[in-house]
């Protein structure tokens, strides 16, 4: 079964623009989740969705915001780039919808902002 | 407020000896845990995880052991090798599959 993909793999933006990152779970998975990993920050949570529904979210502004498709793909967005905002983006996939249950991590979209 | 904290930044092992990396947590109220192996720019792999009903799960050569009265946690790795050279990472899941990570911890298993 393929893992969880991510698009682009990389990424060069300047400040002032947007960007739009894709992630596709693995097959039969319904949940899906992003984090922001930064060297001063470690690995954060950003959001999660299910069923096309936001039912979690992490302490970002909201220039970041994401969506899920009924195929279960989502995207997120950032607009308004900032300095600050380089960094690996990661996306997980969940089969189940409860607490006990493992994500599996994408490779990440590495953001550089200039 | 880091929630889940794991004080080794770094271990150094030989290859063939055990590692033991560690992890504590804050809330009582996580009851899943789970450890991922990290390579720069590239995504978790997930490794082994936890519920808080048992205090010990093992998968090959990873044991991981929950302390909840103590709210600890360990990773064993037996035999440590070469490739297990990595970021290791615990995290705890906070409900609606939120993922709150520790900072990591540098495991360099040398011939």
């Amino acid at each position: 079964k393929a893992g969880v993909t991510q698009t682009p793999r990389y990424l060069i933006k300047t400040r002032g623009q947007q960007v739009t990152l894709s992630c596709s779970p693995i097959s039969g998975h319904r949940s899906v989740s992003w984090y922001q990993q930064t060297p001063g920050q470690g690995l954060q949570f950003l959001f999660e969705y299910f069923s096309e529904t936001q039912r979690n979210k992490g302490n970002f502004p909201g220039r970041f915001s994401g969506r899920q498709f009924s195929n279960s793909r989502s995207e997120m967005n950032v607009s308004t780039l900032e300095l600050g905002d380089s960094a690996l983006y990661l996306c997980a996939s969940s089969v189940l919808a409860g607490s006990a249950d493992t994500q599996y991590f994408g490779p990440g979209t590495r953001l550089t902002v200039l | 407020d880091q929630q889940v904290k794991q004080n080794s930044p770094s271990l150094s092992v030989q290859e063939g000896r055990i590692s033991i990396l560690n992890c504590d947590y804050t809330n009582s109220m996580f009851d899943y845990f789970l450890w991922y192996k990290k390579y720069p720019a590239e995504g978790p792999t997930f490794l082994i995880s936890i519920s808080s009903i048992k205090d010990k799960n093992e998968d090959g050569r990873f044991t991981v052991f929950l302390n909840k009265s103590a709210k600890h946690l360990s990773l064993h790795i037996v035999p440590s090798q070469p490739g297990d050279s990595a970021v290791y990472f615990c995290a705890a899941n906070t409900g609606f599959q939120k993922l709150v990570f520790g900072t990591g911890t540098r495991l360099l298993v040398s011939p």
